[in-house]
């Protein structure tokens, strides 16, 4: 298995919804991401977990909230958010922390639109 | 954030002609990567460079890393259709941040 799986694909909601994105791998991957990205534009990298602990947060606003649960489970949890927060939210996992031939392991996104 | 400017920012080419893209820093990376995105998909990886002056080639393309580590070019031979999409440099630095560049997208006209 080599697929990172994210749901939903897409996600509608409004600026007082509280949803989640979920995030899944079983390549035994210790490192997982999120980043964001607005059409055209390349990711932003927002959060970085290395062994189930947030070991880089890009200033994300606080209305995002990241969790891991497990070593194959990443969410991100939204609260509040703004029109502007509309993008393709996408998860990524790789190995280990550290090698510089590391490869990313992306999922297709959520499609996230904030009304 | 480290910005990683790409150049072009759009290029539109015929099937068959040739193309280079462009990726520069002012940082030094510990490797650079390339990715491909295709509309509604994740970056797929397309190759690591890691040490200064490496040149790797997988099939059309060929990929370039800066003698000083700080700059990449991609390099397609003979475009074809099945090649448009989005081109992603990625810088890597130690503890797993990876910071993409500002991109190129690619469209190869049949």
């Amino acid at each position: 298995d080599t697929e990172v799986t994210q749901t939903p694909k897409h996600l509608v909601m409004g600026m007082t919804n509280k949803k989640s994105l979920k995030c899944e791998q079983h390549m035994g991957h210790r490192a997982m991401y999120w980043y964001k990205q607005k059409a055209k534009k390349p990711p932003e990298l927002m959060f970085v977990y290395s062994y189930e602990k947030l070991s880089i947060n890009e200033s994300v606003p606080s209305r995002f909230s990241p969790e891991c649960p497990n070593s194959s489970l990443l969410n991100l949890h939204l609260h509040a958010l703004q029109p502007e927060d509309s993008a393709l939210y996408l998860c990524a996992s790789s190995h280990r922390t550290g090698d510089p031939y590391e490869k990313l392991f992306f999922g297709s996104g959520t499609q996230l639109s904030v009304l | 954030t480290q910005l990683l400017e790409q150049s072009p920012q759009f290029l539109s080419i015929q099937e068959g002609e040739n193309l280079t893209v462009y990726c520069n820093s002012s940082s030094v990376f510990s490797s650079l990567q390339w990715y491909r995105q295709e509309p509604g998909e994740g970056p797929v990886l397309l190759v690591t460079v890691v040490t200064g002056g490496e040149v790797k080639k997988l099939k059309r393309l060929t990929f370039q890393f800066g003698d000083a580590r700080k700059d990449s070019s991609l390099h397609i031979t003979a475009a074809q259709p099945g090649d448009t999409g989005l081109y992603l440099c990625a810088g890597a630095y130690t503890g797993n941040q990876f910071y993409f560049g500002t991109g190129t997208s690619l469209t190869v006209i049949p």
